[in-house]
């Protein structure tokens, strides 16, 4: 089926680094949205992203809807333990009756 | 509290048995899906529902089988033909159709093994 690729699949950083994943397709989406999940839990809303061009922040995260509608980035600034977990992008193809398009996930490790 | 919850956490099935796994949410949502996650993996959809009494497979159904005979229940049987059950699934709604897409709110999953 339909695929976003998510990148990069891990990182490692110090705690008060900025971070910065993406997520693209050859496909063109209606939304796009961020999520978070924490081991052993079920992913939680960070952003939600329903325009072209959208920039949408939440705290300490921002995240942008591509102009091309094929692409969505997510920036942390000043990491802090808890952002520890995994990040996925979803998005809604145009034509789609309510079904999300997942990335395999980035993985945010804060190295000791 | 409103929210989605799905039970048991953790789950064991033996060779050949079918297993039912819960999920309820009191959002008073629409639709309801479920899905499954791999270690290392995103979500794949296996079923899902926009409302009581209809459902639609997704990429990955066979060797599942749904009911949404309420708007608040949607439970997930996985039978003895699914040869690879070992997995997280996660269970998820939205209030349904909108001017706006209506994001999915998640339960906290359930963890199935193989005894």
């Amino acid at each position: 089926g339909q695929q976003l690729n998510q990148s990069p699949q891990s990182m490692f950083i110090q705690e008060g680094e900025d971070v910065s994943m993406n997520c693209t397709s050859s496909s063109i989406f209606n939304t796009w949205l961020w999520y978070k999940q924490d081991p052993g839990e079920g992913p939680v809303l960070l952003i939600a992203l329903y325009k072209a061009g959208e920039l949408t922040s939440n705290g300490r995260l921002t995240a942008q809807f591509g102009i091309t509608r094929k692409d969505s980035f997510l920036n942390i600034s000043a990491s802090i333990p808890s952002d520890v977990g995994i990040y996925f992008c979803a998005g809604q193809l145009t034509q789609s009756n309510y079904q999300l398009i997942w990335g395999a996930g980035t993985k945010l490790i804060i190295k000791p | 509290d409103g929210g989605i919850t799905q039970s048991p956490k953790y789950l064991f099935r033996k060779e050949g048995q079918n297993v039912t796994l819960s999920c309820e949410q009191n959002l008073n949502h629409d639709a309801m899906y479920w899905y499954r996650q791999d270690p290392g993996q995103g979500l794949r959809l296996i079923y899902y529902s926009q409302i009581v009494n209809d459902f639609q497979k997704g990429d990955i159904a066979e060797g599942y089988s749904v009911s949404r005979e309420k708007k608040e229940s949607f439970p997930l049987t996985v039978t003895s033909a699914q040869k690879n059950p070992t997995a997280f699934y996660l269970c998820a709604s939205t209030e349904g159709p909108g001017r706006a897409y209506q994001p999915q709110h998640f339960g906290d999953g359930t963890r199935l093994s193989i005894l």
